[in-house]
C-alpha cells in the first residue's frame, strides 16, 4: 500500500510564477513531513520540513502547508526559477518497531520551470 | 565537511550473484540508512544502522543485509540477486536516529 502519494508525475510552470506541488498521505501517525529535491545523478537534497503539529512552514521562496484533516500537504515555490527544475519528493517520517526513524517517500513530481 | 559518498557508481550483476555496496557517512554522523529506488518510484527504506547495530528494517527479505563499521561507514549486501533488485541504492547518514538525513548520489545496480 502506498502511504504517501504524489498524484502528479509532472508539472510545468513559467519562470516567475508559482509552483504548487501536492502530496497526500494515509497514515495519521506520521511525525513530520519533508520535501526533497533531486537532480539527475545526485541524491535527494533536503528542502523543507513541517511538524505534524503545525500547518505552515516557510523558508525563503519555499512554503509548505499541512492540512491534517484532509491528510494533504503542498509545497509552494514563489517565484519559480529555472534552477528549481528537478524531481520533488514528498516524504513522511515515522518510527520502525526498532525505534529508528524511517522516511516513507512518494513517487515524485518532475517540475520544469520554463524561462 | 565531506558529504555522503557511495561506491561504485554503477554495477552490473547476473541473477543469483551477490553484491556489496559501500557508503561513507558525512563527517560526524553516526547513523546510516539505506533505501532502494526502483525506476519511477520513490526511495523505499531498507534498514538503518546506529553505532554498528541494525535498529530498524523495512519490508525487505533477509538476503538484504548490512554492516556498519566503527568509523560509521556502511555496507549493503544483497545475496541471490533477482531481476527486481535492479534499482538505485541510496545511502543516507544522520546524527542520531531522528536527525536530518543527508543522501549520497547512489549506486545504480543492474541485474541481468
Amino acid at each position: 500500500d502506498q502511504q504517501v502519494k504524489q498524484n502528479s508525475p509532472s508539472l510545468s510552470v513559467q519562470e516567475g510564477r508559482i509552483s504548487i506541488l501536492n502530496c497526500d498521505y494515509t497514515n495519521s501517525m506520521f511525525d513530520y513531513f519533508l520535501w526533497y529535491k533531486k537532480y539527475p545523478a545526485e541524491g535527494p537534497t533536503f528542502l523543507i520540513s513541517i511538524s505534524s503539529i503545525k500547518d505552515k512552514n516557510e523558508d525563503g521562496r519555499f512554503t509548505v502547508f499541512l492540512n491534517k484533516s484532509a491528510k494533504h500537504l503542498s509545497l509552494h515555490i514563489v517565484p519559480s526559477q529555472p534552477g528549481d527544475s528537478a524531481v520533488y519528493f514528498c516524504a513522511a517520517s515515522t518510527r520502525t518497531q526498532g525505534g529508528s526513524e524511517k522516511l516513507v517517500f512518494g513517487k515524485g513530481t518532475k517540475l520544469t520551470v520554463n524561462p | 565537511e565531506t558529504g555522503v559518498t557511495q561506491s561504485p557508481t554503477h554495477l552490473i550483476k547476473t541473477r543469483g550473484q551477490q553484491v556489496t555496496l559501500r557508503c561513507s557517512s558525512q563527517s560526524g554522523h553516526n547513523t546510516v540508512s539505506w533505501y532502494q529506488q526502483a525506476l519511477g518510484q520513490g526511495p523505499q527504506f531498507i534498514f538503518q544502522y546506529y553505532r554498528e547495530e541494525e535498529n530498524g528494517r523495512g519490508n525487505f527479505p533477509p538476503r538484504f543485509s548490512g554492516l556498519q563499521f566503527p568509523n560509521y561507514s556502511s555496507e549493503l549486501n544483497v545475496n541471490a540477486l533477482e531481476l527486481d533488485d535492479s534499482a538505485l541504492y541510496l545511502c543516507a547518514s544522520s546524527l542520531g536516529w531522528g536527525g536530518e538525513q543527508y543522501f549520497g548520489p547512489g549506486t545504480r545496480l543492474t541485474v541481468t
